[in-house]
């Protein structure tokens, strides 16, 4: 496939655990984003990586969340011990570089989490 | 810090007519970007159309245009023609030019429903 993939497509967990998300970028993009959309809100960044630089973590809401980026390309976020608030669904989008005009956000499907 | 503010949280209109969706930003920056996506129920999100702060020619891509006033900062989108296909939530979003940060900072959207 050409697009951005994430898994799982949801996943529902009980309190207290860990989970892991994974985003699967185009090939080739050096810019790789996760976001969380909770209900009745907007798109929230949480972290990027670009290229072998460090990431940019300042969106990241806690220290019960964390992303690595293996080789340039897949990424997971995990978060520790979930809570009901960390509901949301996670959206990963990756493009070719982090600016420019044309240099185009591409978005997974995204992964649905409940926390219960 | 940039915030993006969209003030109508739901939206309808009937097929084939022309509807506006309204989105005000607030930045002290002088040049960014300022886009519209669309999220269908399948949660992935698409870019509808972009506009580069510095010029002054509204963007349009087919049956959507924008009407960008930067001295009120405001950045609204026309979908003309309006199909069936059209109904999902729509985000406006804003993106610093250059800089460290290339994430987007998005509105917290307008659910469009067109009714046939």
């Amino acid at each position: 496939g050409a697009g951005v993939s994430q898994s799982p497509s949801n996943k529902v967990t009980e309190k207290g655990k860990d989970v892991e998300l994974r985003c699967d970028p185009i090939s080739g993009h050096t810019a790789l984003y996760w976001y969380r959309q909770s209900l009745g809100q907007g798109l929230e960044f949480l972290i990027y990586f670009q290229g072998n630089s460090a990431p940019d973590k300042s969106g990241l809401p806690s220290d019960r969340f964390s992303a690595e980026r293996t080789g340039g390309s897949v990424s997971t976020l995990t978060i520790q011990r979930t809570q009901q608030e960390d509901s949301a669904v996670y959206l990963c989008a990756s493009s070719q570089s982090r600016g420019g005009f044309y240099n185009e956000q591409f978005f997974g499907p995204g992964t649905r989490l409940t926390v219960l | 810090a940039q915030t993006v503010t969209q003030s109508q949280p739901e939206m309808s209109v009937q097929e084939a007519e022309t509807v506006t969706l309204s989105c005000t930003y607030d930045t002290s920056e002088s040049n960014y970007y300022l886009f519209w996506y669309k999220q269908p129920p399948s949660r992935q999100m698409i870019l509808v159309i972009r506009q580069e702060a510095y010029k002054q020619q509204n963007a349009t891509e087919n049956r959507f245009s924008v009407n960008f006033q930067k001295a009120a900062k405001s950045f609204s989108l026309k979908i003309s023609d309006s199909q069936l296909g059209d109904t999902a939530m729509y985000f406006c979003a804003f993106r610093n030019y250059g800089g460290s940060q290339g994430n987007l900072i998005f509105g917290k959207g307008t659910k469009l429903s067109v009714k046939p």
